[in-house]
């Protein structure tokens, strides 16, 4: 059965700090593994990364994957207020095309 | 990125009832999915919307319970039936896009059931 695995489950740090989510997983024939972010319902598609030490930046937000080790980062710089939310991944097999397996989230707050 | 549309956004039903959501997306996409997300909890795959046939639904999920239909390449249904209170949760309808395995999710369904 895949399992995704994140940590920290909760943060508070304080505006204008770095932070760093980690997500590690086990999957069945691995495809793609998956960033969202979610404020009040919908998770919102931050990152999509199928390749090893290949990083995806949006602008504060960055990205790397490591396939060796079965894990990726999210690393946030200078974060602001509106940075606060849960932070999902998602990684998805092959077995079943497009099935997304969730951790559990990283809950995120941004203080002033 | 395809951008998707969910009806009704919340409800409060009672136990014993049947509530039918409704998901539209704006483009064709390729594959339709439908997550449960239970209060504090991550999201749970409930079962893939295949069109023109019956779904594929994940373990501890059955058809009597969640019927879901998808008529075409744009839109699908999810029932929740003989609701009780422990169906209460957010229900979200996603999509793959044509281009990519990007996933893409509604803005959700609030389900109270009293």
């Amino acid at each position: 059965e895949d399992k995704v695995v994140q940590s920290p489950l909760s943060l508070v740090v304080h505006e204008g700090d770095t932070v760093t989510l980690n997500c590690s997983y086990e999957v069945t024939n691995f495809r793609s593994l998956l960033w969202y972010k979610q404020e009040k319902k919908a998770p919102t598609f931050l990152f999509m990364l199928t390749s090893s030490g290949i990083e995806k930046k949006s602008g504060r937000l960055s990205s790397i994957l490591d396939k060796k080790e079965l894990f990726s980062i999210l690393n946030i710089t200078a974060t602001q207020t509106g940075d606060s939310a849960v932070y999902l991944c998602a990684v998805e097999g092959t077995g079943t095309a497009s099935k997304l397996t969730f951790g559990t989230g990283t809950r995120l707050q941004v203080t002033l | 990125s395809a951008v998707i549309s969910q009806k009704p956004s919340r409800d409060i039903c009672q136990r014993g009832t049947s509530l039918t959501i409704q998901c539209q997306v704006d483009s064709q996409v390729t594959m339709m999915f439908w997550y449960r997300q239970q209060p504090g909890q991550s999201l749970t795959l409930i079962a893939t919307a295949n069109q023109g046939s019956e779904a594929t639904y994940e373990s501890g999920f059955v058809i009597d319970k969640f019927p879901i239909s998808r008529p075409n390449l744009t839109f699908s249904t999810l029932t929740v039936s003989n609701m009780s209170p422990e169906d209460s949760s957010i229900y979200l309808c996603s999509a793959t896009s044509l281009q990519g395995s990007e996933q893409y999710f509604g803005p959700g369904t609030r389900l109270t059931v009293t």
